[in-house]
């Protein structure tokens, strides 16, 4: 079955300890990215990946890190949490990097920093 | 830039009415425009795009949505609601040269039997 993956799907830590979340796909799509969604303010784009090493940031990418070493792989970093991190975030891949492609969300993960 | 707006918070329908969800935007240029539902507890889910051509585009579980340029709209629609079509619906855009596509805030939709 075509899917993205997240683990873990629930997460509750303290203030400072590093954490990551893994997303992967099994569709050899070449564009992955994390969002942040947040009540009122829908989905906002962290980072995205366009291929293996090449990553850059959305909209949103203080306090988060990515990396892009296998094609089927993007983790989501957060070296020293904060409780405004505090979220719902999805991973999502496409098969292609151009604006017309869309996007395959996996089933979120829900962090809540304390 | 490029900017996506729902202006409902929640639209609320009884089975069996047609539904519209609104949505509208603006980009520089030509946009490129989606429909997502989400389910409580799930990821989001792609309905439609529009990307060039018929205005009025046909996508999964019955809906579609009709793109006005002059009016900057994409509105989502369905002829006849389902209690199971209850759920959050996302808008969103992108323009030519961009990778970074932007959501709107989600309109909820209660089809009440």
């Amino acid at each position: 079955e075509a899917q993205v993956t997240q683990n873990p799907r629930y997460l509750i830590t303290v203030t400072g300890k590093k954490l990551t979340v893994t997303c992967s796909q099994n569709m050899n799509h070449e564009y992955m990215s994390w969002y942040r969604q947040d009540p009122g303010l829908g989905l906002r784009q962290i980072y995205y990946s366009m291929n293996v090493e090449v990553t850059d940031k959305g909209d949103v990418p203080e306090g988060y890190k990515v990396s892009r070493k296998e094609k089927r792989n993007f983790p989501l970093i957060l070296e020293s949490p904060s409780p405004n991190q505090t979220s719902l975030y999805f991973c999502a891949s496409s098969s292609g990097t151009g604006p017309t492609y869309e996007q395959y969300f996996g089933p979120g993960t829900r962090l809540t920093v304390t | 830039a490029q900017s996506v707006a729902q202006p409902e918070d929640q639209v609320n329908v009884a089975e069996g009415n047609p539904l519209t969800v609104k949505c509208t935007y603006s980009v520089s240029g030509n946009p490129y425009l989606f429909w997502y539902v989400q389910y409580p507890n799930r990821g989001l889910q792609f309905l439609l795009k529009y990307i060039t051509g018929d205005n009025l585009v046909k996508g999964s579980y019955g809906f579609e949505a009709e793109f006005n340029k002059s009016q900057t709209s994409f509105h989502l629609k369905k002829p006849s609601a389902l209690v199971s079509d209850s759920a959050l619906y996302f808008c969103a855009v992108k323009q030519r040269g961009s990778y970074i596509p932007t959501f709107g805030r989600g309109t909820s939709l209660i089809v009440h039997p």
